[in-house]
Protein backbone atom coordinates (compact mmCIF):
# COMPACT_ATOMS: atom_id res chain seq x y z
CA UNK A 1 0.00 0.00 0.00
CA UNK A 2 1.34 3.47 -1.03
CA UNK A 3 1.36 5.47 1.60
CA UNK A 4 -0.29 8.40 0.41
CA UNK A 5 -3.22 7.31 -2.03
CA UNK A 6 -5.35 10.02 -4.10
CA UNK A 7 -7.99 9.45 -6.54
CA UNK A 8 -6.83 10.55 -9.80
CA UNK A 9 -10.00 11.10 -11.47
CA UNK A 10 -10.17 13.05 -13.81
CA UNK A 11 -13.25 15.70 -12.20
CA UNK A 12 -14.40 17.28 -14.54
CA UNK A 13 -16.91 20.51 -12.64
CA UNK A 14 -18.99 23.07 -13.98
CA UNK A 15 -17.46 26.65 -13.24
CA UNK A 16 -18.53 28.06 -9.88
CA UNK A 17 -18.91 24.49 -8.54
CA UNK A 18 -17.28 23.75 -4.99
CA UNK A 19 -14.77 21.17 -5.60
CA UNK A 20 -13.75 18.30 -2.93
CA UNK A 21 -10.30 16.39 -3.54
CA UNK A 22 -9.12 13.61 -1.23
CA UNK A 23 -6.35 11.97 -0.17
CA UNK A 24 -5.64 9.42 2.58
CA UNK A 25 -2.21 8.28 3.99
CA UNK A 26 -1.55 5.25 6.05
CA UNK A 27 1.88 6.79 7.82
CA UNK A 28 1.11 8.07 11.61
CA UNK A 29 4.10 9.80 12.07
CA UNK A 30 3.20 12.49 9.11
CA UNK A 31 2.31 15.65 10.89
CA UNK A 32 2.26 18.23 7.57
CA UNK A 33 0.22 18.33 4.88
CA UNK A 34 0.48 19.78 1.73
CA UNK A 35 -1.40 20.81 -1.63
CA UNK A 36 0.12 21.41 -4.34
CA UNK A 37 -0.97 22.85 -7.64
CA UNK A 38 0.29 21.45 -10.82
CA UNK A 39 -0.43 22.65 -14.56
CA UNK A 40 -0.21 20.86 -17.72
CA UNK A 41 4.02 20.71 -18.24
CA UNK A 42 4.84 22.59 -15.71
CA UNK A 43 6.45 22.18 -11.66
CA UNK A 44 3.94 21.62 -9.09
CA UNK A 45 3.22 24.70 -6.75
CA UNK A 46 2.79 24.88 -3.10
CA UNK A 47 -0.75 25.80 -2.59
CA UNK A 48 -1.66 25.28 0.82
CA UNK A 49 -0.02 24.07 3.74
CA UNK A 50 -1.22 22.89 7.21
CA UNK A 51 0.38 21.28 10.35
CA UNK A 52 -1.39 18.55 12.42
CA UNK A 53 -5.25 18.41 12.28
CA UNK A 54 -7.45 21.49 11.46
CA UNK A 55 -8.53 23.23 8.45
CA UNK A 56 -6.91 26.18 6.91
CA UNK A 57 -8.30 28.44 4.73
CA UNK A 58 -6.77 30.90 1.75
CA UNK A 59 -9.33 32.87 -0.10
CA UNK A 60 -11.47 30.25 -1.98
CA UNK A 61 -9.58 27.23 -1.24
CA UNK A 62 -9.59 25.33 2.21
CA UNK A 63 -7.64 22.57 3.41
CA UNK A 64 -8.21 20.06 5.91
CA UNK A 65 -6.87 17.31 7.92
CA UNK A 66 -8.16 14.64 9.93
CA UNK A 67 -5.50 12.98 11.54
CA UNK A 68 -8.03 10.40 13.29
CA UNK A 69 -9.13 8.83 10.12
CA UNK A 70 -6.00 9.58 8.44
CA UNK A 71 -7.78 11.83 5.62
CA UNK A 72 -6.78 14.84 3.96
CA UNK A 73 -9.17 17.43 1.97
CA UNK A 74 -8.77 20.43 -0.25
CA UNK A 75 -11.67 22.02 -1.05
CA UNK A 76 -11.93 24.96 -4.02
CA UNK A 77 -15.03 26.94 -3.77
CA UNK A 78 -16.51 29.18 -6.79
CA UNK A 79 -14.16 26.79 -8.51
CA UNK A 80 -12.98 28.97 -12.30
CA UNK A 81 -11.51 27.92 -15.47
CA UNK A 82 -8.24 28.70 -14.25
CA UNK A 83 -8.38 26.09 -11.15
CA UNK A 84 -7.87 23.54 -13.85
CA UNK A 85 -5.28 21.36 -13.27
CA UNK A 86 -3.47 18.43 -11.50
CA UNK A 87 -3.96 18.54 -8.02
CA UNK A 88 -1.32 16.94 -5.78
CA UNK A 89 -1.37 15.75 -1.87
CA UNK A 90 1.30 15.09 -0.24
CA UNK A 91 2.47 14.06 3.61
CA UNK A 92 5.53 14.28 5.91
CA UNK A 93 6.94 13.76 9.25
CA UNK A 94 10.36 13.11 11.16
CA UNK A 95 13.37 14.26 11.11
CA UNK A 96 14.16 13.12 6.87
CA UNK A 97 12.51 16.43 5.82
CA UNK A 98 10.86 14.39 3.13
CA UNK A 99 7.40 14.09 1.75
CA UNK A 100 5.66 11.93 0.11
CA UNK A 101 3.29 12.32 -2.41
CA UNK A 102 0.17 10.84 -4.28
CA UNK A 103 -0.40 10.23 -7.50
CA UNK A 104 -2.76 13.58 -8.41
CA UNK A 105 -5.95 14.22 -9.41
CA UNK A 106 -6.55 16.19 -12.54
CA UNK A 107 -9.46 18.53 -12.25
CA UNK A 108 -11.19 20.40 -15.33
CA UNK A 109 -13.28 23.59 -14.25
CA UNK A 110 -15.58 24.39 -17.67
CA UNK A 111 -16.97 27.64 -18.22
CA UNK B 1 8.44 31.31 -8.27
CA UNK B 2 11.33 30.32 -5.97
CA UNK B 3 14.75 30.93 -7.64
CA UNK B 4 15.19 27.88 -8.69
CA UNK B 5 16.85 26.36 -12.57
CA UNK B 6 16.86 23.22 -14.03
CA UNK B 7 19.18 22.53 -17.42
CA UNK B 8 18.55 21.72 -20.06
CA UNK B 9 14.98 21.81 -19.88
CA UNK B 10 14.78 18.73 -22.48
CA UNK B 11 17.12 16.31 -23.82
CA UNK B 12 17.00 13.40 -26.32
CA UNK B 13 19.59 10.80 -25.52
CA UNK B 14 20.23 7.17 -26.69
CA UNK B 15 20.14 4.11 -24.36
CA UNK B 16 23.68 3.56 -23.08
CA UNK B 17 24.56 7.33 -22.64
CA UNK B 18 25.75 9.19 -19.83
CA UNK B 19 23.41 12.11 -18.53
CA UNK B 20 23.79 14.79 -16.34
CA UNK B 21 20.97 16.84 -14.98
CA UNK B 22 21.60 20.40 -12.98
CA UNK B 23 19.51 21.94 -10.43
CA UNK B 24 20.79 25.60 -9.41
CA UNK B 25 18.96 27.15 -6.50
CA UNK B 26 19.48 31.03 -5.28
CA UNK B 27 17.85 30.74 -2.03
CA UNK B 28 20.64 29.64 0.49
CA UNK B 29 17.96 26.50 0.66
CA UNK B 30 19.79 23.65 2.47
CA UNK B 31 17.73 20.66 0.79
CA UNK B 32 17.47 19.66 -2.08
CA UNK B 33 15.66 16.92 -3.87
CA UNK B 34 15.08 15.15 -7.01
CA UNK B 35 11.80 13.53 -8.46
CA UNK B 36 10.67 11.90 -11.09
CA UNK B 37 7.27 12.01 -12.91
CA UNK B 38 5.29 9.50 -14.35
CA UNK B 39 2.08 8.60 -15.62
CA UNK B 40 0.40 6.23 -13.13
CA UNK B 41 2.94 6.96 -10.05
CA UNK B 42 2.72 10.47 -9.55
CA UNK B 43 6.10 12.08 -7.91
CA UNK B 44 8.79 9.80 -7.01
CA UNK B 45 11.81 10.62 -4.67
CA UNK B 46 15.17 9.67 -6.47
CA UNK B 47 18.10 11.25 -3.87
CA UNK B 48 18.22 14.03 -1.71
CA UNK B 49 20.83 16.24 -0.20
CA UNK B 50 20.58 17.65 3.02
CA UNK B 51 24.00 20.01 2.85
CA UNK B 52 27.07 20.21 0.68
CA UNK B 53 28.18 16.88 -0.32
CA UNK B 54 25.66 14.97 1.77
CA UNK B 55 23.28 12.65 -0.07
CA UNK B 56 20.88 10.11 0.46
CA UNK B 57 19.05 7.43 -1.14
CA UNK B 58 14.87 7.91 -2.03
CA UNK B 59 13.05 5.44 -3.24
CA UNK B 60 13.55 4.98 -6.88
CA UNK B 61 17.59 5.70 -6.81
CA UNK B 62 18.68 2.51 -8.72
CA UNK B 63 20.17 3.29 -11.56
CA UNK B 64 21.03 7.50 -10.55
CA UNK B 65 24.04 8.99 -8.79
CA UNK B 66 24.11 12.51 -7.52
CA UNK B 67 26.10 14.97 -6.24
CA UNK B 68 26.41 18.44 -4.13
CA UNK B 69 29.64 20.36 -4.06
CA UNK B 70 28.03 23.56 -3.79
CA UNK B 71 24.96 24.40 -1.47
CA UNK B 72 23.45 26.52 -4.75
CA UNK B 73 24.04 22.83 -7.00
CA UNK B 74 22.52 19.59 -7.22
CA UNK B 75 23.33 17.11 -10.51
CA UNK B 76 21.21 14.38 -11.05
CA UNK B 77 23.51 11.49 -13.25
CA UNK B 78 22.40 8.57 -14.93
CA UNK B 79 25.56 6.80 -15.76
CA UNK B 80 24.06 4.27 -18.68
CA UNK B 81 20.58 5.69 -19.77
CA UNK B 82 17.74 3.16 -20.35
CA UNK B 83 14.34 3.67 -21.99
CA UNK B 84 12.88 3.42 -18.42
CA UNK B 85 14.67 6.76 -17.35
CA UNK B 86 12.41 8.39 -20.05
CA UNK B 87 10.39 10.58 -17.29
CA UNK B 88 10.32 14.41 -16.18
CA UNK B 89 12.78 14.79 -13.61
CA UNK B 90 12.17 17.77 -10.93
CA UNK B 91 14.27 19.38 -8.25
CA UNK B 92 12.86 21.18 -5.32
CA UNK B 93 14.66 22.57 -2.74
CA UNK B 94 13.46 22.93 1.30
CA UNK B 95 15.01 24.97 4.24
CA UNK B 96 13.77 23.15 7.69
CA UNK B 97 14.66 26.19 9.67
CA UNK B 98 12.71 28.76 7.86
CA UNK B 99 10.03 26.53 6.15
CA UNK B 100 9.38 23.23 7.78
CA UNK B 101 8.37 20.85 5.26
CA UNK B 102 7.66 23.04 2.34
CA UNK B 103 9.39 22.48 -0.71
CA UNK B 104 9.50 24.51 -3.79
CA UNK B 105 10.12 22.90 -7.24
CA UNK B 106 12.05 23.65 -10.45
CA UNK B 107 10.18 24.14 -13.72
CA UNK B 108 11.60 20.33 -14.68
CA UNK B 109 13.55 18.80 -17.35
CA UNK B 110 11.86 16.56 -19.70
CA UNK B 111 14.01 13.33 -20.64
CA UNK B 112 13.66 11.25 -23.45
CA UNK B 113 16.02 7.92 -23.65
CA UNK B 114 15.54 6.13 -27.48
Amino acid sequence: QKEVEQDPGPLSVPEGAIVSLNCTYSNSAFQYFMWYRQYSRKGPELLMYTYSSGNKEDGRFTAQVDKSSKYISLFIRDSQPSDSATYLCAGGGGSNYKLTFGKGTLLTVNP
Amino acid sequence: DAGITQSPRHKVTETGTPVTLRCHQTENHRYMYWYRQDPGHGLRLIHYSYGVKDTDKGEVSDGYSVSRSKTEDFLLTLESATSSQTSVYFCAISDPGQVNYEQYFGPGTRLTVT
